[in-house]
């Protein structure tokens, strides 16, 4: 079965900024795409095809993807933006997709 | 804009069925894909499995034996029926319709419904 690696947890202070990573070994092949969840709400894509950021998602997110890793990050980050942070890709098939274990991302 | 609505049982017992309907607003079920996704308890998230109506249906192979889903254009729902439920099938259901195919992503989703499996 197929495995996409993120770490646990990533701290930061506000302002700074915060990389999420995620690691799967067909990401040369497959776009990532990033979930943002909050305490009882359903996972929001925040970023789709590697650097594509959907309308209403602050020009703050930012993506991108090199080999075997694909990143998100987050300039400036705000208090609002603490949250977990899921990877979401296909293997190399694309038909079966598979999500990353999230990162939580704490605002200090 | 398209809403989702998960409903069904919140608890379910072992070695049972677990059912779960997805009432799409405000747009289609036909022409589209849609996916049944899990969170358990833990928060890891897992794909269930696909649906296009009309067209291919793609499970997750590790539940490929034990999952169905299926449509119905008339009501605007998709199902998920899942046999043999055991406790490691608690979780969050949700149902989300899928974007583009290069990988797809998930958009919308659903609320979410809770589901326990527990004699």
């Amino acid at each position: 079965s197929y495995e996409l690696t993120q770490p646990p947890s990533v701290s930061v202070s506000p302002g700074q900024t915060a990389r999420l990573t995620c690691s799967g070994d067909a990401l040369p092949k497959q776009y990532a795409h990033w979930y943002q969840q909050k305490p009882g709400q359903a996972p929001v894509v925040v970023m789709y095809k590697d650097n594509e950021r959907p309308p209403g998602i602050p020009q703050r997110f930012s993506g991108s993807s090199s080999g075997t890793t694909a990143s998100l990050t987050i300039s400036g980050v705000q208090a609002e933006d603490e949250a977990d942070y899921y990877c979401q890709s296909a293997d190399i098939t694309g038909i079966y997709q598979f999500f990353g274990g999230g990162t939580k991302l704490t605002v200090l | 804009q398209v809403q989702l609505q998960e409903s069904g049982p919140g608890l379910v017992k072992p070695s049972e069925t677990l059912s779960l309907t997805c009432t799409v607003s405000g747009g289609s079920i036909t022409g589209s894909y849609w996916s049944w996704i899990r969170q358990f308890p833990g928060g890891g998230l897992e794909w269930i499995g696909n649906f296009l109506s009309g067209g291919s249906t793609f499970y997750n192979p590790s539940l490929k034996s034990r999952v169905r889903i299926s449509g119905d254009t008339s009501k605007n729902q998709l199902s998920l029926s899942l046999t043999s439920v055991t406790t490691a099938d608690t979780a969050v259901y949700y149902c989300a319709g899928e974007r583009a195919n290069s990988p797809p992503w998930f958009d919308p989703w659903g609320q979410g419904i809770l589901v326990t499996v527990s004699s």
